[in-house]
């Protein structure tokens, strides 16, 4: 799927400060970031629709999404925790009243920390 | 609120068998529903979606009814394949909303 990249794919960290990256190339205005863990279903983190964000109130706040233009997504993390050890994967859609919420994804950024 | 169940997995199948998956739906709106495929190593794809009540939706020799009156969205292949094998998420949409919720993802393992 070359249609949204993320960068990187893989990460290792200790308590560091990193930033994922995700970029689509459908001409769609709304974006997001989910987490995946291990055999658990997609989780929303963050979704901007026309570069207003909706935020999921139960991400730390240590995760800061920023949305330079309408087809870019970065999601920078603070201090990792163990906790967040998993893959995450910038989605887009078209909004709009005739949406019906399809999803594209990227492929994912999978994050291991130490 | 809006909420899908799904079949819990994994369930596994030898190739030539048929697959059901069940899946039931909970919203207060008229949602859209969809059946997400995740093969090992990659996001989410989309399988096929049905915007409205009463209609089938396909593809691959997949197919579910959405059933409005029953509220069930159920997977169905006559004859699954070993490459068939991946995670089936179940979803909705509430109408005109970006937000998808997903169902817990059902693994399907096809043995030769």
């Amino acid at each position: 799927n070359t249609k949204i990249t993320q960068s990187p794919r893989y990460l290792i960290l200790g308590r560091a400060n990193k930033s994922l990256e995700c970029e689509q190339h459908l001409g769609h205005n709304a974006m997001y970031w989910y987490k995946q863990s291990a055999e658990k279903p997609p989780e929303l983190m963050f979704l901007y629709n026309l570069k207003q964000l909706i935020r999921n109130e139960t991400v730390p706040s240590r995760f800061i999404p920023e949305c330079p233009d309408s087809s870019k997504l970065l999601l920078h993390i603070s201090a990792v925790d163990p906790e967040d050890s998993a893959v995450y994967f910038c989605a887009s859609s078209q909004s709009g009243t005739t949406n019906t919420g399809q999803l594209y994804f990227g492929e994912g950024s999978k994050l291991t920390v130490l | 609120g809006d909420s899908v169940t799904q079949t819990e997995g994994p369930v596994t199948l030898s190739e030539g068998t048929s697959l059901t998956v069940n899946c039931s739906y909970e919203t207060k709106q008229y949602p859209t529903l969809f059946w997400y495929v995740q093969y090992p190593g990659e996001g989410p794809q989309l399988l096929f979606k049905v915007p409205k009540a009463n209609e089938k939706g396909s593809n691959r020799g997949f197919e579910a009814t959405y059933n409005k009156e029953a509220t069930s969205f159920h997977l169905q292949k006559a004859s699954v394949q070993e490459s068939d094998s991946a995670v089936y998420y179940c979803a909705l949409t509430p109408n005109s909303n970006n937000r998808i919720f997903f169902g817990d993802g059902t693994q399907l393992v096809v043995k030769p």
